[in-house]
């Protein structure tokens, strides 16, 4: 059964940063591109970036360039996004979602993880 | 950026009958290989969000044929017919047809 597992909710300080990670089982890791989409709360999704598991290569929609950093461990077939320089505006829920039924679309998604930032 | 714009429904809808939901795109979303770059998605309330429809009119597997995608190069519908609970949630549309990926606002869909 294809599967990504993301990790548990964060509470964090503002100024701080978080690593959310999503753990992908049932399927070729590295052959297909993950994803990660921010949701904040009772709003629509936003495309944070992607990254090519097999290279390590990224690509980030330019507002989150410098706030978001994607990595792979491809030993655990687990993808990592870090988030830096928490404010409230980065208070959301975020998804990993990969394509891999299909090229065309994210048609596997994570639970999500929701990250609060609070002092 | 390309902008997604969907409407609100206008009412709760009764279920056993047909809607149907909008997106429009402030580009055009087909691309020189003659597809068109369009996904619609179902966010039940506490869950994540389900590939509904991509290339804007196949379905994703597992997908009842009760949905149906059709649609131009900018503008875009999503068919349900005969309702049901289980189709209660918010209805998003995507374009993939260029970077940055963009989302429409949702359409929320309740029923009587």
């Amino acid at each position: 059964e294809i599967q990504l597992q993301q990790s548990g909710p964060e509470l964090v300080k503002p100024g701080a940063s978080v690593k959310v990670s999503c753990k992908a089982s049932g399927y070729a890791f590295t052959s297909y591109n993950m994803y990660w989409v921010k949701q904040s709360h009772g709003k629509s999704l936003e495309w944070i970036g992607y990254i090519d598991p097999y290279n390590g290569g990224t690509s980030y929609n330019q507002k989150f360039k410098g706030k978001a950093t994607l990595t792979v461990d491809k030993s655990s077939s687990t993808a990592y996004m870090h988030l830096n320089s928490l404010t409230s505006e980065d208070s959301a829920v975020y998804y990993c979602a990969s394509t891999i039924g299909t090229i065309y679309a994210m048609d596997y998604w994570g639970q999500g993880t929701s990250v609060t930032v609070s002092s | 950026d390309i902008v997604i714009t969907q409407d609100e429904l206008s009412n709760p809808v009764t279920s056993g009958e047909s809607v149907s939901i909008s997106c429009r795109s402030s580009k055009s979303l087909l691309y020189k290989d003659g597809k068109t770059y369009l996904n619609w998605f179902l966010q039940r309330p506490g869950q994540s969000p389900q590939l509904l429809i991509y290339l804007m009119s196949t379905r994703a597997s597992g997908v009842s044929d009760r949905f149906s995608g059709s649609g131009s190069g900018t503008d875009f519908t999503l068919e349900i017919s005969r309702v049901k609970a289980e189709d209660v949630g918010v209805y998003y549309c995507q374009q993939l047809v260029e970077y940055p990926l963009t989302f429409g606002a949702g359409t929320k869909l309740e029923l009587k």
